[in-house]
């Protein structure tokens, strides 16, 4: 079955720490995940992709099929930062994706 | 380019209402998805379309139609609503980026939905 979990509801941390924010999947052929975040009141909006190994507004997040996990980190965390993200895996060949259950991250002054 | 846009913004039904709620696009997007967000569920897709005329169930489909007559265009009905339904409603079009070798997502602004 193509799943996403994301263990954490909330995660707290206070500003210039780091963070980590936790994906894991379940996907039987070679997976594509995004990450996606939501600030308050707003639309989603795509923050990074693995395929495009990129570093957008400081955040990482590295595909390891072994531990079939996706995790999103930043080294210094900003307040800006506050927000809700969702892991994202493309399921088939369409533009269908299966969302996580979503982490809420509240960076404290 | 607008984007992905929806109407309404805030709608409130009473229970056994049906309503339609609006989602376009101008994008020229063939894949367009309607999904619910509640609170600790994440995001549940609905229904998708990959093309004009063509729809599919997703993962909660139960109580919701949909139909894709025009690219631009993808609405949801609600046939009877209840208070189940209540959620925020996001829908959303993608297309394949060949410059960043998958699909592109755009999302819609959302309508929040209550059912008394």
């Amino acid at each position: 079955a193509q799943r996403v979990t994301q263990p954490e509801k909330l995660l707290s941390v206070f500003k210039g720490a780091p963070v980590e924010l936790k994906c894991n999947y379940s996907y039987s052929g070679s997976p594509e995940l995004f990450w996606y975040v939501q600030y308050s009141r707003q639309r989603l909006q795509l923050l990074l992709r693995h395929i495009s190994r990129e570093s957008i507004k400081g955040f990482t997040a590295d595909l390891n099929k072994g531990e079939t996990s996706f995790h999103l980190k930043k080294p210094f965390a900003q307040e800006e930062d506050s927000a809700m993200y969702y892991c994202a895996l493309k399921s088939g060949n369409t533009g269908k994706l299966i969302f996580g259950q979503g982490t809420t991250l509240q960076v404290k002054p | 380019n607008a984007g992905v846009t929806q109407t309404p913004k805030f709608q409130v039904l009473k229970t056994g209402q049906s309503m339609t709620l609006q989602c376009a696009q101008d994008m020229n997007h063939e894949y367009m998805s309607w999904y619910r967000q509640d609170p600790g569920m994440g995001l549940r897709l609905i229904h998708y379309s990959v093309g004009a005329g063509i729809t599919d169930q997703g993962e909660v489909p139960n109580g919701y139609n949909v139909s894709r007559s025009t690219t631009e265009d993808f609405p949801l009905r609600l046939l009877s609503a209840a208070p189940s339904q209540t959620s925020v409603y996001f829908c959303a079009s993608s297309y394949w980026s060949g410059l960043a070798g998958t699909y592109e997502q755009y999302f819609g602004p959302g309508t929040r939905l209550t059912v008394t």
